[in-house]
């Protein structure tokens, strides 16, 4: 079985400040990780993913997340946030990267509130 | 990216009435789509696996009677909430993986804009 645990269920920052989503997961095989956005009453955007290879993955909107196989985390990072970047994000995690059978197992997510 | 379709994005309905939400892929074939549930500032909470030409597969504690399923082709499925109540009111999600063309292989699931049902 998978769980994702976001640990802040709502991050207020300052426009042009630096942001950390956190994001931790259990799984007893290998994972495969993800970011999603969601502006309101929108379906999911993805952000970026971890399949395999290099542990820094770089995303859309200037997002980037690094998957920590000891910490067993994938938080994301931006450097300097925009008003528009006030939305739920949602990390998702799989255990099947590219077969489609099975479906994402989803964190509770994280309200981004960026204040000018 | 590819897109998958959601129609309606809203529907208001009495209590007692059946509602049909469909899910389409429109530049790729999904043999397998997946139908999530979404409270109010809560996560999406899988409901069940759709698969194209078979029954599809229920979460525990999800009514299978109550919430219908057909996936008649690799690009449309399609969930009833038969018999809604105030309770169904929610966000309904809708998201497929690509199983062809430019989609395939991605490991990524792409997501419907949504459809936001409201049970009177």
């Amino acid at each position: 079985a998978q769980s994702v645990t976001q640990l802040d269920s709502q991050v207020p920052v300052f426009e042009e400040a630096p942001v950390e989503l956190r994001c931790n997961y259990s799984s007893s095989v290998s994972v495969y990780l993800f970011w999603y956005v969601q502006y309101p009453n929108q379906g999911l955007q993805l952000l970026l993913k971890y399949l395999s290879g290099s542990t820094l993955v770089k995303g859309i909107n200037g997002f980037e997340a690094e998957f920590n196989k000891s910490q067993t985390s994938f938080h994301l990072r931006k450097p300097s946030v925009h008003i528009s970047d006030t939305a739920e994000y949602f990390c998702a995690v799989s255990d099947s990267p590219g077969t489609g059978r099975r479906a994402l197992t989803f964190g509770s997510g994280t309200r981004l509130q960026v204040q000018p | 990216g590819a897109v998958v379709s959601q129609h309606p994005s809203w529907v208001i309905c009495k209590s007692g009435t059946s509602v049909k939400i469909e899910c389409r892929s429109l530049d790729f074939q999904a043999t397998t789509m997946f139908w999530y549930r979404q409270f109010p500032k809560q996560s999406l909470m899988l409901m069940a696996t759709s698969n194209e030409g078979s029954k599809a597969t229920y979460e525990q504690g999800v009514e299978k009677d109550k919430f219908l399923i057909n996936h008649a082709s690799l690009t449309l499925s399609t969930l009833t909430v038969t018999s809604a109540h105030p309770e169904d009111s929610s966000f309904y999600i809708c998201s497929a993986a690509g199983t062809s063309g430019r989609a395939l292989g991605t490991g990524e699931l792409f997501f419907g804009e949504g459809s936001r049902l409201t049970v009177l």
